[in-house]
């Protein structure tokens, strides 16, 4: 059992570029998560997916878009990347609403030059 | 908007001494979570709090949680080397979580 599983682990990116992060969740959980992780800012939402079809913006969304794909995949974009986001992602997936555990990927290293 | 502040941001301490790390809510909170995020790792699910004045103890760790479900705390009792990571709490409202900014600890040998 994989868990959440996120694409690729590291990548070097020069400013202006775009990419994709991908990521699964193999759990059948309804609700899909990215956050970034900076040095003493903790864990931020981008974007989140409550639900197969829906995706809303979290505390940090500018620069980015997700692509809810189905129920297991959620995909993180970066269509012009900045120096700014150099930082580490985590996806992230639970059940749903009602409190339960998050449970993270491993996390994805992005370095914009 | 929802703030979850934690304190301290870095703590480092010598292998058996006690640790603690607070959280504190802007606003009442549903549930409160902890986690734990090894150096280089991911985090971890600890434990879930939902009661107000909540006490769970795992081993050497004890959590709480406030009697206004505003605040919570993590106490670690003779820390060992195994216990380096960060810590975060995530405060949870409705289908959000909030996370802390995440106490560092580190434990010298």
């Amino acid at each position: 059992n994989a868990g959440v599983t996120q694409t690729p682990k590291f990548q070097v990116l020069k400013t202006g570029q775009s990419m994709t992060l991908q990521c699964a969740q193999d759990m059948n959980h309804n609700s899909m998560y990215w956050y970034r992780q900076d040095p003493g800012m903790g864990l931020r939402l981008i974007y989140y997916s409550a639900s197969e079809g829906t995706t809303d913006k979290g505390e940090v969304p500018n620069g980015y878009n997700v692509s809810r794909l189905n129920k297991r995949e959620f995909s993180l974009r970066l269509e012009s990347a900045a120096p700014s986001q150099t930082s580490v992602y985590f996806c992230a997936s639970r059940v749903g609403i009602s409190g339960n555990t998050i449970y993270f990927g491993e996390g994805s290293w992005l370095t914009v030059v | 908007g929802q703030q979850v502040m934690q304190i301290p941001q870095y703590q480092h301490v010598q292998e058996g001494e006690d640790f603690t790390t607070y959280c504190n809510s802007s606003t009442t909170l549903s549930n409160i979570q902890w986690y734990k995020q090894r150096p280089g790792g991911h985090p971890v699910f600890l434990i879930q709090l939902v009661k107000s004045g909540e006490v769970k103890k795992q081993k050497r760790l004890t959590f709480q949680f406030g009697e206004a479900k505003k605040n919570s705390s993590l106490h670690i009792t003779a820390t060992q080397t195994t216990d380096v990571g960060t810590y975060f709490c995530a405060g949870i409202k409705g289908n959000q979580f909030y996370f802390g900014t995440g106490t560092s600890l580190t434990v010298i040998p």
